[in-house]
């Protein structure tokens, strides 16, 4: 397996525009994740799917940002209008679920988007 | 309001040495604890966990204890070795959501 693929690795853009970040999960899992990482708050959940369906969005900084997972091999994030503070490093991570009391789901993170906003 | 905090942006350790990272949690009622590792350019990826119901855990070089009455969680790893310089996430899991809520993530260098 490829692992989890995101895309775009790099992505620079100018303040307003619209940045859509995308994420191909491992085959078979069942769980996605969307994390940010940024040096203050570290890796920070932004929102976690379960076969498809939307769990938690609570971790959404704002309306600006949303996401979907149209099936269970894709998934997007978008950010529109972006602003600077946006700028951080989105990682994407899949993993399938253990019965209660049989473990923790091990996340597999993909390489992460890197995104500067100007 | 974080749920997960490592309060050491980075440690600077010898070669040979002994590597403790903290973390500290406020809710008791997670199922798991886990570290992650991060190198430059690259996903975090899994290294070690910790059950609830356990107080320590082994894994080669690397040890994670649990004192669940302080909420605190550390990683031990003996011996530092210069490949072990990354950054290193601590993680809460809840079995009931599914989900992990990561800390801040502490910078490791080990010097040669």
């Amino acid at each position: 397996d490829a692992g989890v693929i995101q895309s775009p690795r790099h992505e620079v853009t100018e303040m307003g525009q619209e940045v859509t970040l995308r994420c191909k999960p491992i085959s078979g899992h069942d769980y996605l994740f969307w994390y940010r990482q940024t040096m203050m708050r570290g890796l920070e959940l932004l929102i976690y799917f379960n076969n498809n369906v939307p769990i938690d969005d609570s971790g959404m900084p704002e309306d600006r940002f949303s996401a979907k997972m149209p099936n269970a091999s894709f998934s997007t994030l978008k950010i529109q209008p972006s602003e600077p503070r946006d700028s951080a490093v989105y990682f994407c991570a899949s993993s399938w679920r253990r019965a209660r009391g049989s473990g923790a789901n091990v996340l597999t993170f993909g390489a992460g988007s890197r995104l500067t906003v100007l | 309001d974080q749920q997960v905090k490592q309060n050491s942006p980075s440690l600077s350790v010898q070669e040979g040495r002994i590597s403790i990272l903290n973390c500290d949690y406020t809710n008791s009622m997670f199922d798991y604890f886990l570290w992650y590792k991060k190198y430059p350019a690259e996903g975090p990826t899994f290294l070690i966990s910790i059950s609830s119901i356990k107080d320590k855990n082994e894994d080669g070089r690397f040890t994670v204890f649990l004192n669940k009455s302080a909420k605190h969680l550390s990683l031990h790893i003996v011996p530092s070795q210069p490949g072990d310089s990354a950054v290193y996430f601590c993680a809460v899991y809840s079995g009931n959501t599914g989900k992990l809520i990561f800390g801040q993530g502490t910078t490791l260098q080990v010097k040669p």
